[in-house]
């Protein structure tokens, strides 16, 4: 199986700074990385796909970037709403999709 | 817009099969774009994905589940459907079911979420 580790596990912040959250996979997944926010009791929501695209209707302040085995996102001038939880997600078509752990974005 | 909505118990006693049917709309569940999956988060943890079947009804599922968990899908009611077998109280987690993007390896609608407890 292919693991994915996210660092930090929590970040404190404030709103207007720009923050990086960390992705390693364990292996090689090219750009198999997908970005989601996730906020207490609701469904994750995707961010960024194909490690660096942009899904539609999300804010360009969100970005990623990186292939291989690490990846970025990068949040520039956090907002009130950006506060919550990252995941990272990879996909290999022989293992299946595996999430990193979380990270979780306080306000500092 | 599509949209996904989970509905089934959400009390399972240990041993028993888990069941729950995601009913989509705004978009046909037909078609090679797209798979549908279910994926599960215990309280305060984070997210597994369970498996996967495409509009064809052939499935790829977490060896971690250990042949336990089952998926099915109905097109002509726009449904798919998981059995989770033999479950236990490591079971208890909130179930979603996602439109997986066939392209890009990813989830990009989910349905609310359906919390379902194991206990006897």
């Amino acid at each position: 199986d292919i693991q994915m580790t996210q660092s930090p596990s929590t970040l404190s912040a404030s709103v207007g700074d720009r923050v990086t959250i960390t992705c390693r996979a364990s292996q090689s997944i090219s750009t198999w990385l997908a970005w989601y926010q996730q906020k207490p009791g609701k469904a994750p929501k995707l961010l960024i796909y194909k490690a660096s695209t942009l899904e539609i209707g999300v804010s360009s302040r969100f970005s990623g970037s990186g292939s291989g085995t690490e990846f970025t996102l990068t949040i520039s001038s956090l907002q009130p709403d950006d506060f919550a939880t990252y995941y990272c997600q990879q996909y290999n078509s022989y293992s299946g999709y595996t999430f990193g752990q979380g990270t979780k974005l306080e306000i500092k | 817009q599509v949209q996904l909505q989970e509905s089934g118990p959400g009390l399972v006693k240990p041993s028993q099969t888990l069941s729950l049917t995601c009913t989509v709309s705004g978009g046909s569940i037909s078609g090679s774009t797209y798979y549908w999956s279910w994926l599960r988060q215990p309280a305060g943890k984070g997210l597994e994905w369970i498996g996967r079947v495409f509009t064809s009804g052939s499935t790829v599922y977490n060896p971690s589940l250990k042949s336990r968990a089952a998926i099915s899908i109905d097109t002509s009611n726009n449904q798919f459907s998981l059995n989770l077998s033999s479950v236990t109280a490591a079971d208890t987690a909130t179930y979603f079911c996602a439109r997986g993007w066939a392209v890009a390896g990813c989830f990009d609608h989910w349905g609310q979420g359906a919390l379902v407890i194991v206990s006897s």
